[in-house]
């Protein structure tokens, strides 16, 4: 069965600092992965997603996802955070050969000025 | 361009009542899911459709019902309300779910006093 895990259930950063945020998946086939962020009160938007190619990923807002099939991790980056970055992240695991989209239980990323 | 609309916003009710969250997409996806946001679980899929008159359950499918009749919309029915189906509930659309981004909704909070 598809699972995901974010072990990092909060995290605090200084603005201006680089940030990482991690996911692991468990999926027998090829993964589709995916990042969303959801800001307070609102729904979730995509940041980036993988499903194919080049493992590393840019997305939206300057942030990007390296792919590492070896150790089954799709983490996210961003080289110096901004306090709008505050808000929770989401990992999510998708496939081929499957309907539906599986996601991690989130990290909230609070950024300190 | 209303992508995917939940009504109501914030609902709510006594324990035993029944009630139906609404969900509509006017992008004409074949995919749809319903989703509860529970704080430190992230979002878990309770049911999802693949297209009209075609419904599967999700992680959490106890004490929802769904129904898939157009594909615009996919209902969600709470027949008798529980207090632990206090959640915040996302409706998702895609084409097809699991290999593209999935649109999300705003979110219905519901609470079961």
């Amino acid at each position: 069965a598809q699972s995901v895990t974010q072990p990092d259930i909060h995290i605090t950063v200084s603005e201006g600092a680089s940030l990482e945020l991690r996911c692991n998946y468990s999926y027998g086939a090829t993964p589709y992965l995916f990042w969303y962020v959801q800001s307070p009160g609102q729904g979730l938007q995509l940041l980036l997603k993988y499903f194919s190619g080049d493992t590393l990923v840019q997305g939206i807002k300057g942030f990007e996802a390296e792919f590492k099939r070896s150790q089954s991790s799709f983490n996210l980056r961003k080289p110096s955070v901004h306090w709008s970055d505050a808000a929770e992240y989401f990992c999510a695991v998708g496939s081929s050969n499957t309907d539906k989209l599986i996601f991690g239980t989130g990290t909230r990323l609070q950024v300190f000025p | 361009n209303a992508g995917v609309t939940q009504t109501p916003k914030f609902q709510v009710l006594k324990t035993g009542q029944s009630m139906t969250l609404q969900c509509a997409q006017d992008m004409n996806h074949e995919y749809m899911s319903w989703y509860r946001q529970d704080p430190g679980m992230g979002l878990r899929l309770i049911h999802y459709s693949v297209g009209a008159g075609i419904t599967d359950q999700g992680e959490v499918p106890n004490g929802y019902n769904v129904s898939r009749s157009t594909t615009e919309d996919f209902p969600l029915r709470l027949l008798s309300a529980a207090p632990s189906q206090t959640s915040v509930y996302f409706c998702a659309s895609s084409s097809p779910q699991g290999r593209t981004e999935a649109f999300f909704g705003q979110g219905t909070r519901l609470t079961v006093v």
